[in-house]
């Protein structure tokens, strides 16, 4: 299995400043055949299911604002996410839709 | 406006079998990949595997001894079956949609507790 790992676990963060988080994935996973990088990015609060962010590494999904954005390629990728409001403040992971099964890094958590 | 409703026994005995519907509502069903994720806090966001809407499956090797997903195109729903459950499979329950770029569409999840 493709072990995805995110760093930090935890991120102190301030509101208004920029928060980076961190997945490095244990093999590739780009595709030759379509230059992409099978990667999705999601955010999850309390007692809801994950909400796509981010996938093909760093294409936004409808309705996702601006300041999220994603980027890399091959094993290391970023969420970045700048002008951080209250709401941001909760549970990110990424996930490798290249081979399966399909598997999710341990989350990092955004804390003030 | 697409929507995704779970239903399904919460609460099991060890060695019952966990049983688990998705129903999609207000938009096409073909073309896609249902999925069945599991969540818990000892082992995180776990793919359990995922159907198309011809029946093509394909299952996480370590649930799939275990693991059944079924799809019902004329009702627009798709179903899991886990059997021989014990504590460990305790967890909340997903389904999700995906067309190959990450999932854009989920159930509200159902909490699956396994406890004699």
């Amino acid at each position: 299995d493709i072990v995805m790992t995110q760093s930090p676990d935890s991120l102190p963060v301030s509101l208004g400043e920029r928060a980076t988080i961190n997945c490095k994935s244990s093999q590739s996973v780009l595709s030759n055949s379509n230059n992409r990088s099978f990667l999705a990015w999601y955010q999850q609060n309390p007692g809801q299911p994950p909400r796509l962010l981010i996938y093909w590494a760093s294409t936004r999904e409808s309705g996702v604002p601006d300041r999220f954005s994603g980027s890399g390629s091959g094993t290391d990728f970023t969420l970045t996410i700048t002008s951080l409001r209250a709401e941001d403040v909760t549970l990110y992971y990424c996930q490798q839709y290249y081979i399966s099964p399909y598997t999710f890094g341990q989350g990092t958590r955004l804390e003030i | 406006q697409e929507q995704i409703q779970q239903w399904g026994a919460g609460l099991l005995n060890p060695s019952e079998t966990l049983s688990l519907t998705c129903g999609v509502s207000g938009g096409s069903f073909s073309g896609y990949f249902w999925t069945w994720i599991r969540q818990s806090p000892g082992k995180g966001l776990e793919w359990i595997g995922e159907i198309n809407h011809t029946g093509k499956t394909d299952y996480n090797p370590s649930l799939k001894s275990r693991v059944t997903i079924s799809v019902d195109p004329f009702n627009q729903q798709f179903s899991l079956r886990l059997t021989s459950v014990t504590a460990a499979d305790s967890a909340v329950y997903y389904c999700a949609r995906h067309i190959g770029g990450g999932y854009t569409h989920w159930g509200q999840g159902t909490l699956v507790t396994v406890s004699s």
